[in-house]
């Protein structure tokens, strides 16, 4: 089975500064990993996805991320932070289960901007 | 596109209401999925569809139904709420003609519900 571990329930950084959110994987099978970013009171949106192919993924808004096996990590970083980045951060992970095409989340990093 | 839309956004019931959440998407989706969020516990799959006429269960079903009479649309319904159900609902949906192991789900805007 696979599941997803975030690590940090909650993330300050001063704007400018570096962006890193940890997460972490468990997957007997080549895993399909995601971010979402979720805007307060809003739905959540793709950031990035890592399905096959090359491990540094890059995404929407500046952001990126790297597959990395042997470490069984996918974190999310930013080399500059800003304002308007302040949101909750899901990593995600295909479940290769019975519920085929079901997300198995982590439990969400919130990021803080500090100006 | 309107792409995924929720109705309604607020709801609040008394312990015993019944109620249905209305997930619509306009993209010819196949996969159309409901999820709770509750804070600290991240997204929660409650239901899921492969496609018109059919559902599944996810990781937390208990007291939840749903039914996808149109492909358009996915109904969430509490048959007899509790305070438990208090959460937001994620309605999200994906277009997936193969099997959706890499698809991207979209999300819809939520629903806050409140069980008294």
């Amino acid at each position: 089975a696979q599941s997803v571990t975030q690590l940090g329930s909650h993330v300050s950084v001063s704007e400018g500064a570096l962006v890193l959110l940890r997460c972490n994987y468990s997957s007997s099978v080549p895993p399909y990993l995601f971010w979402y970013v979720q805007y307060p009171n809003q739905g959540l949106q793709l950031l990035l996805k890592y399905t096959t192919g090359a491990t540094l993924v890059k995404g929407i808004n500046g952001f990126e991320a790297e597959f990395k096996k042997s470490e069984t990590s996918f974190h999310l970083t930013k080399p500059s932070a800003h304002m308007s980045d302040a949101a909750e951060y899901f990593c995600a992970v295909r479940n290769y289960g019975g519920s085929q095409g079901n997300l198995i989340f982590g439990k969400g990093t919130k990021l803080s901007v500090k100006p | 596109n309107a792409g995924v839309t929720q109705t309604p956004k607020f709801r609040v019931l008394k312990t015993g209401q019944s109620m249905t959440l209305l997930c619509a998407q306009d993209m010819n989706h196949e996969y159309m999925y409901w999820y709770r969020q509750d804070p600290g516990m991240g997204l929660r799959l409650i239901h899921y569809s492969v496609g018109e006429g059919t559902t599944a269960k996810g990781e937390v079903p208990d007291g939840y139904n749903v039914s996808r009479l149109k492909k358009q649309n996915f109904l969430l319904g509490l048959e007899s709420a509790a305070p438990s159900q208090t959460s937001v609902y994620f309605c999200a949906s994906s277009y997936s003609p193969s099997g959706g192991i890499t698809d991207t789900q979209y999300f819809g805007p939520g629903t806050r519900l409140t069980v008294l």
